[in-house]
C-alpha cells in the first residue's frame, strides 16, 4: 500500500509570511495527526483528526496555525503568519480506526520549514 | 502528565556488535502503550517495536528486542548485530487512553564499520 504523502518537502520563507503543507494519508485510516519536530527534539502533537473531526488541537497555537480535513481524507495545515521559531519539521500520520493502544502510526517524510 | 526520558543524546556502536537504547517513561495510568521508532537522515519514522503494559512477554521483531521493566518504568530497546544501516535517531513514545504518542528526546546512533 502508498505511504502517507506529504508535500512539500521543504519550505523556504520569511517572517511574516504564510505557509501551507499538505498531507495525504494512507487510504482507509481514519486518524489523521500533524507533529511538529524541532531539531534536535522529539515530534509533538499539534493536532489530530478523526475523519474530519477535530479530536485534539490543544497543542496548536492557534493564533497562527489552523488545519483542516474537510473530506476526511487529505489535510492542510497553514501557519499565518509564520515565526523564526515555527522552523521545524512537520510530520504527518495516519493511523487505523480502533482504540487498541497497540495501533502504530505511519508517518510520512515531512516538510522541513524553515523560517527566515 | 505523561513523560519520556531518553538520557542517552548520542551512542556510538562498533559493526557487528549490540547496543541498548534507553528509556524510562512516568506515568499513574495501569494502560499504556510503549513504541520505538527509527528516523533515518532522510526524516520519515518508522516503527520498530511495540510494548503492552500488560504483556507478559517482552516485545522481539527480528534485531530488535524491547527489555520491559514495568517496576521500574523502563523499555529499553536492544539492536542486536548491528549494521550501518542502523545508524540513526531513535525515538522512544507512550500512548495512554487519550491515543497521542508523547515521545522522548532521541537518541542519535552511529555505527562503524
Amino acid at each position: 500500500e502508498a505511504g502517507v504523502a506529504q508535500s512539500p518537502r521543504y519550505k523556504i520563507i520569511e517572517k511574516r509570511q504564510s505557509v501551507a503543507f499538505w498531507c495525504n494519508p494512507i487510504s482507509g485510516h481514519a486518524t489523521l495527526y500533524w507533529y511538529q519536530q524541532i531539531l534536535g527534539q522529539g515530534p509533538k502533537l499539534l493536532i489530530q483528526f478523526q475523519n474530519n473531526g477535530v479530536v485534539d488541537d490543544s497543542q496548536l497555537p492557534k493564533d497562527r496555525f489552523s488545519a483542516e480535513r474537510l473530506k476526511g481524507v487529505d489535510s492542510t495545515l497553514k501557519i499565518q503568519p509564520a515565526k523564526l521559531e515555527d522552523s521545524a519539521v512537520y510530520l504527518c500520520a495516519s493511523g487505523r480506526r480502533g482504540k487498541a493502544l497497540s495501533n502504530e502510526q505511519f508517518f510520512g517524510p515531512g516538510t522541513r520549514l524553515t523560517v527566515l | 502528565a505523561q513523560k519520556i526520558t531518553q538520557t542517552q543524546p548520542g551512542m556510538f556502536v562498533q559493526e557487528k556488535e549490540a547496543v541498548t537504547l534507553d528509556c524510562t517513561y512516568d506515568t499513574s495510568d495501569p494502560s499504556y502503550g510503549l513504541f520505538w521508532y527509527k528516523q533515518p537522515s532522510s526524516g520519515e519514522m518508522i516503527f520498530l517495536i511495540y510494548q503492552g503494559s500488560y504483556d507478559q512477554q517482552n516485545a522481539t521483531e527480528g534485531r530488535y528486542s524491547l527489555n520491559f521493566q514495568k517496576a521500574r518504568k523502563s523499555a529499553n530497546l536492544v539492536i542486536s548485530a548491528s549494521q550501518l544501516g542502523d545508524s540513526a535517531m531513535y525515538f522512544c513514545a507512550m500512548r495512554l487512553n487519550d491515543y497521542k504518542l508523547s515521545f522522548g528526546a532521541g537518541t542519535t546512533v552511529t555505527v562503524r564499520a
